[in-house]
């Protein structure tokens, strides 16, 4: 089943403006990570929160993780052109699952200058 | 630029072809990954080897076919393809297995399929 699901699927916004993209996932987790896509490229890690964690920054990047709704969001402030990329969220799920990493559908976000 | 060097970057094969993606990592990683991305859609989890060992196949068409020479290295054999198997293939590593530690991923090879 899918773990991870994300909106919005697209987000458009204008340089200097914020983003924020969200997960929902389904069972249990030990972690959730974000990637960055850019067009025709591999995933960047971006960051990595516990299910102990509540928030964890990073630069621009803030992840806030809420295990009773088992949710996620990712904020991305101060927008820039270069952040234009596919951004997923990636969960870990039942350990008894072999620790799969199991990617979101994915939020498109287009960074306008 | 990224830790994970994979080629070919692009490779167009008929459905008669043997072919073969590598993927290489020096950063002593000991699990490593092949994922398959079709457009807009999150790649999908094909095999995962952990200590050089095959440790999970998501239940993968057997004309895929994973190598895992040594721990520097990933190899996918590929055999009388379809259509259908055109997609960008992923291979990552990380320092133990998935869910664990981040992946670190390569640039991809673009598979098309004719």
């Amino acid at each position: 089943s899918q773990q991870g699901e994300e909106d919005p699927q697209a987000l458009s916004i204008q340089e200097g403006e914020n983003a924020t993209m969200n997960c929902s996932y389904k069972t249990s987790i030990n972690n959730l990570q974000w990637y960055r896509q850019n067009s025709g490229r591999g995933l960047v890690h971006l960051i990595l929160i516990r299910s102990n964690e509540r928030e964890k920054h990073s630069g621009r990047l803030r992840v806030t993780l809420d295990t009773s709704k088992k949710s996620s969001s990712l904020l991305i402030t101060a927008s820039r052109a270069a952040d234009t990329a596919s951004y997923f969220c990636a969960t870990d799920g039942d350990y008894n699952q072999g620790g799969k990493l199991i990617f979101g559908q994915g939020t498109e976000l287009s960074v306008k200058p | 630029d990224t830790e994970v060097t994979q080629t070919p970057k692009h490779l167009v094969m008929g459905m008669t072809n043997k072919k073969s993606l590598k993927c290489e990592q020096h950063m002593g990683h000991r699990a490593m990954y092949w994922y398959k991305q079709k457009a807009k859609k999150p790649p999908e989890l094909m095999f995962v080897y952990s200590y050089e060992k095959l440790s999970i196949n998501e239940s993968v068409p057997s004309r895929f076919s994973p190598e895992c020479p040594n721990s520097s290295l990933l190899n996918l054999h590929l055999h009388a393809l379809q259509p259908e198997d055109s997609a960008l293939y992923l291979c990552a590593s990380s320092r133990s297995r998935e869910g664990i530690s981040p992946l670190h991923f390569g640039n991809g090879t673009r598979l098309t399929v004719t």
